[in-house]
């Protein structure tokens, strides 16, 4: 079955503690992200990568980082938490063609929620 | 960066009626646009995508259209179901810098479907 996979489903942490979520893929998919999600504030796309070694900036990367050693994996890395980062996290993925084009279909994982005492 | 507004936020219908779901976006050189479903505790399941060139997608009871020109998308739900009832998400496909693509979300519309 074609999913995208989030270990753990839940954590509860305290401040400063390094922890890192999992993501993996099975679609063979070039593009993954990673998003956090708030009330109020709704989804807001935290780091993406867009090939093995290449990762960029989302809107709300303070905080975080990331890695994309293998295709299929892109864990989310939290040095130092803090009660602010306490959310629901969500990985996505998706193809990217011969062309770069984007704006392909994103899936998204069962979401991770964090809280950080 | 788009501004991504849904509208109603919350909406409460009896079984069987048909709906519609609305979103707005305020720049209208969007790449794609995708519908999402969100069950409480759970992921988003990808309900539709339209890509920038069509006017409308359909799957199952669900019909989307997307209007570019007035910055808007509509979800259509026929016959609606108890199990229909979840946050509907629209979102804007956006080429970040290196051409990948990011996600512009609005706050959903939460949808109950009274049996």
């Amino acid at each position: 079955e074609a999913q995208v996979t989030q270990n753990p489903r839940y954590l509860i942490t305290v401040t400063g503690k390094k922890l890192t979520v999992t993501c993996s893929q099975n679609m063979n998919h070039e593009y993954m992200s990673w998003y956090r999600q708030d009330p109020g504030l709704g989804l807001r796309q935290i780091y993406y990568s867009m090939n093995v070694e290449v990762t960029d900036k989302g809107d709300v990367p303070e905080g975080y980082k990331v890695s994309r050693k293998e295709k299929r994996n892109f864990p989310l890395i939290l040095e130092s938490p803090s009660p602010n980062q306490t959310s629901l996290y969500f990985c996505a993925s998706s193809h990217r063609d011969r062309a770069g084009t984007s704006g392909n279909e994103q899936f998204f994982g069962p979401g991770t929620r964090l809280t950080v005492l | 960066k788009q501004e991504v507004t849904q509208i109603p936020a919350a909406l409460s219908v009896p079984e069987g009626e048909n709906l519609v779901l609305n979103c707005s976006f305020t720049d209208s050189a969007i790449y794609n646009l995708q519908w999402f479903r969100q069950d409480p505790g759970k992921g988003l399941t990808s309900l539709l995508l339209i890509q920038s060139s069509q006017r409308e997608q359909t799957s199952g009871r669900l019909n989307a259209s997307l209007d570019k020109s007035s910055g808007r998308s509509t979800l259509y739900i026929a016959a609606s179901q108890p199990g229909d009832s979840a946050t509907y998400l629209c979102a804007i496909h956006e080429t970040l810098v290196g051409g990948a693509d990011g996600l512009t979300f609005g706050k959903g519309t939460h949808l109950i479907i009274q049996p």
